[in-house]
């Protein structure tokens, strides 16, 4: 067990609705990280923060969007969902922002776009 | 070309032989290689970390770092069906990504098959 927790585990919704995935990053951690993981393109990096404040941006769309609330949990939130959403959604975390503090990664939300 | 290229398999090999896996990249600026094992359904769990070229062992696993050829490598001595899973390679490079390793860049990854 990695210490993150991501809840929900799946999640299935319509094109054009909204949804929330949650993380809790390990105790201690101050870094979170969310990363996309589909079929063709493999994990890709979306976005990082590092106790609070947004830290670097990856391949994120613009319907994105995340946040790192006071108590160091995170929320991703996505919006006007198409089909090619659908993948699992992981969250990272780590204890300092630098290269060397390994990531440990969550289970996982599944989203399913129909 | 891909910044990370990574054959994706599957690979199947009978229980006891030795597994190598491999990654080629394209960006000089990379200098921290990690390999991640992800079990099926399971988020990837960090099996080695290595900073800049040359070898690290730890227990049966060995990662190899070349960067005069952009090429990392990890070997699996007397593999085991537990072993059975998706690697991937994972790298970053501390002067275009200001030190975060939250710009990790993946392969997409080798499924690993050991047959009992």
């Amino acid at each position: 067990d990695s210490g993150v927790t991501q809840t929900p585990k799946h999640l299935i919704t319509a094109t054009g609705q909204r949804v929330t995935l949650r993380c809790s990053p390990r105790s201690g951690d101050l870094s979170v990280y969310w990363y996309q993981q589909s079929l063709d393109q493999g994990l890709q990096f979306l976005i990082q923060y590092y106790n609070g404040e947004e830290r670097a941006k990856g391949n994120i769309l613009e319907r994105f969007s995340a946040q790192q609330f006071p108590d160091l949990h995170s929320e991703l939130n996505l919006s006007s969902l198409e089909l090619g959403d659908s993948a699992l959604y992981f969250c990272a975390s780590s204890a300092a922002g630098g290269a060397i503090s390994p990531l440990h990664f969550g289970n996982g939300t599944r989203l399913t776009v129909t | 070309q891909k910044e990370v290229e990574q054959d994706p398999g599957p690979l199947s090999v009978p229980e006891g032989a030795i597994v190598s896996l491999n990654c080629t990249y394209s960006n000089s600026a990379f200098q921290y290689f990690m390999w991640y094992r992800q079990y099926s359904r399971k988020g990837p769990e960090l099996l080695m970390y290595t900073y800049s070229s040359g070898n690290k062992e730890d227990g049966r696993f060995t990662a190899q770092v070349d960067k005069s050829s952009k090429y990392i490598s990890l070997f699996i001595r007397d593999s085991q069906p537990s072993d059975s899973a998706t690697y991937l390679c994972a790298m970053s490079g501390l002067a275009n990504y200001g030190g975060s390793q939250g710009n990790l860049i993946f392969g997409k990854g080798t499924k690993l098959s050991v047959k009992p």
